[in-house]
């Protein structure tokens, strides 16, 4: 079946740019998510991509998909305390359902 | 416009007992979708609902049943609840079916199993 996996945990310093890196398996995915949940709190929708897209860029935020690799990363720029959050990763294909990696816990360090 | 909204946020209930989670989608969405997050298992999805009709589910037991309503407003209901019930219940709206939109998340129901 389908699997998206991302590394679990990730820290950098306020200010400097984080990377969070998702890869997946269904070659079909159509949809590539980026959702950000903070402490005792829903999933919030950051960002999405189509398949047929390399890159997308929103505000401090600037996704890239290689779809030769199945690989998606997520850049958050000028990365701030407010950032600290955990990041899910998801992909979808037509008539499938959502399929989300396990989530990378963000930390930003002052 | 309104978000996704989830009643009640928490809830304690002993082994053996049933629940009912609501769910209230953005106005407008004709879709929801449920999932249930734990710290060992992840986000996983448990059904969707659009217009009234359930269109998919997910691998969990038939104590976990739901439905929805005329108004696209939602419940989820488990029955002879176990420990290991226990976890964060998110529901999601879109307007189209999940696998051609976006879903937008509510806050979570969290619900603990004594």
């Amino acid at each position: 079946g389908e699997d998206v996996e991302q590394s679990l945990f990730l820290s950098v310093r306020e200010g400097d740019s984080s990377v969070i890196n998702c890869t997946y398996t269904d070659s079909s995915s159509t949809y590539l998510y980026w959702y950000k949940q903070e402490p005792g709190a829903g999933l919030q929708l950051l960002t999405y991509i189509f398949s047929n897209m390399d890159m997308k860029q929103d505000q401090r935020l600037t996704v890239l998909l290689n779809k030769k690799d199945k690989h998606l990363s997520l850049r958050i720029a000028d990365t701030q305390t407010g950032d600290s959050a955990i990041y899910f990763c998801a992909e979808k294909s037509y008539g499938q359902n959502f399929v989300f990696g396990p989530g990378t816990r963000l930390s930003v360090l002052p | 416009k309104a978000g996704v909204t989830q009643t009640p946020r928490y809830l304690i209930k002993t082994r053996g007992q049933q629940v009912t989670l609501s769910c209230s989608p953005i106005s407008g969405h004709r879709s929801v979708s449920w999932y249930q997050q734990t710290p060992g298992q992840g986000l996983q999805f448990l059904f969707e609902y659009f217009s009234e009709t359930q269109r998919n589910k997910g691998n969990f037991p038939g104590r976990f049943s739901g439905r929805q309503f005329s108004n696209s407003r939602s419940e989820m209901n488990v029955s002879t609840l176990e420990l290991g019930d226990s976890a964060l219940y998110l529901c999601a709206s879109s307007f189209r079916e999940s696998s051609t939109d976006t879903q937008y998340f509510g806050p979570g129901t969290r619900l603990t199993v004594l």
